[in-house]
Formats: C-alpha cells, structure tokens, sequence
C-alpha cells in the first residue's frame, strides 16, 4: 500500500534562516505531489506541484521554492524564512487518473520567530 | 475568479442526528467533487467523490449530492457520531490536468452526545 512520509512534524526557526521540509512516498511511482500551506484559521493553499523528476510547477510567488531531486521524493524550501512562513506545511500525493482522492503527509507545524 | 463557499460557523449536531454541510461555487464548472476530512493538527484524509454525472454518492453513512445547475454539493452524515466531530472540506475539480485541488476553507462539525 501506498504511504507518504513527512518531516519533521514541529519546527521552530527564526526570521531569516534557512528551510528544507521533506516529503517522500513509498509504494508507488510517478505519482503527482503537491506541497500546501494552512495558516492558522485560513483555508488550504497550494504551493507548488509537480508531476515528475526535476518539474515544478509555482501558484503562488513567495518566498519558498520546491525541488524533486528523486521520483519519489519533494522538498519545500527557503534560503530565508519571514514571520509570514509559519503555517502548516502538508504534502500530498495523487496516482494518475482523476478518480483517486489526494493521500496527505501528517504534517509540518512551522513556527518562525 | 473561482470561489468555493463553506458554511464558516461551527455546526452543532445532536448525536444520532443527520448532519447536512453545504459546499457552493462560483466560476466553476467541475468535473468532479471530492469532500475531505481533517482533525485538528492532522492532514485532510480523502472521504468521497462525485462526478458531474452522478447525483448521488454513498458510503457507510455518508451521502453526497451534486448540482451541477445550482453550483452545489452537499454532504451528509446519518446516525452521526461524536467521533464525527471534525472540520469538513469541499474541492470541486475542473480536471484537465496534474495542477492541485483548491480547497473551501471548510465546515467545522460538532456532534454532540
């Protein structure tokens, strides 16, 4: 079976150091992954997407940045964190077709200060 | 722009009850509709999802419909329980390719004992 693995689940940094939040799944390939941020009392945002090796795509433009260095495996980061970055960090994974619902990591509470 | 309207107050439900959450949207014209759970400090896990075709969906004692004419689903929970108790989230889909779900800011459902 499939499943997705994040860390670390808490995180607390200061304004202006670096990031680097990992995602990986196990028990699939070439599956579409997603990094989305929930700020506290606010919706999902979606981050960035990616839909293979060394292919991210960008919503929104920020601060952060993503890589897919391995099939299997998405990374969130930023060369300098703001006070706006804290959040909750969650990736996802969706296999192809659009029948299949989004499997979500447990998550990453990121707290800047 | 595309918007997805949640019932943004807390809806309290007694125990045994049916529970009925609404998910409207503008700007949208979705291929399907997925409805998600999230407990606090957990990621959204994938509950159900619905095609334009459909009107109707089932599972356990969760139903949802969609209104393609009207620009909404709604999902109900019968005999519902306490364990129940959770935020739920809409995600209509356009389709059309890897790019992510947007999600509602979800429903905030307390089912009382």
């Amino acid at each position: 079976s499939q499943t997705i693995h994040q860390w670390p689940a808490t995180l607390v940094q200061p304004v202006g150091s670096p990031l680097s939040l990992e995602c990986t799944v196990e028990g699939t390939s070439n599956p579409n992954l997603y990094w989305y941020r929930q700020a506290a009392g606010r919706g999902l945002q979606l981050l960035f997407y990616s839909v293979g090796i060394g292919q991210i795509s960008s919503e929104v433009p920020q601060n952060l940045s993503a890589s897919r260095p391995q099939d299997r495996q998405f990374i969130l980061s930023s060369k300098k964190l703001l006070l706006s970055d804290s959040g909750f960090y969650l990736c996802a994974w969706r296999g192809w077709g659009y029948d299949y619902g989004y499997t979500f990591g447990s998550g990453t509470r990121l707290t800047v200060v | 722009s595309q918007k997805i309207e949640q019932n943004s107050e807390a809806l309290n439900i007694q125990e045994g009850k049916t529970a009925t959450l609404t998910c409207n949207y503008t700007n949208y014209s979705p291929a399907y509709l997925q409805w998600y759970r999230q407990d606090p400090g957990r990621g959204p896990v994938f509950l159900l999802l619905i095609r334009e075709n459909e009107k109707e969906k089932r599972k356990e004692r969760l139903k949802v419909t969609f209104d393609t004419t009207l620009k909404q689903s709604l999902f109900h929970i019968t005999a519902s329980q306490p364990a129940d108790s959770a935020t739920y989230l809409c995600a209509p889909y356009s389709g059309g390719g890897a790019d992510g779900l947007t999600f509602g800011k979800g429903t905030h459902l307390i089912i009382q004992p």
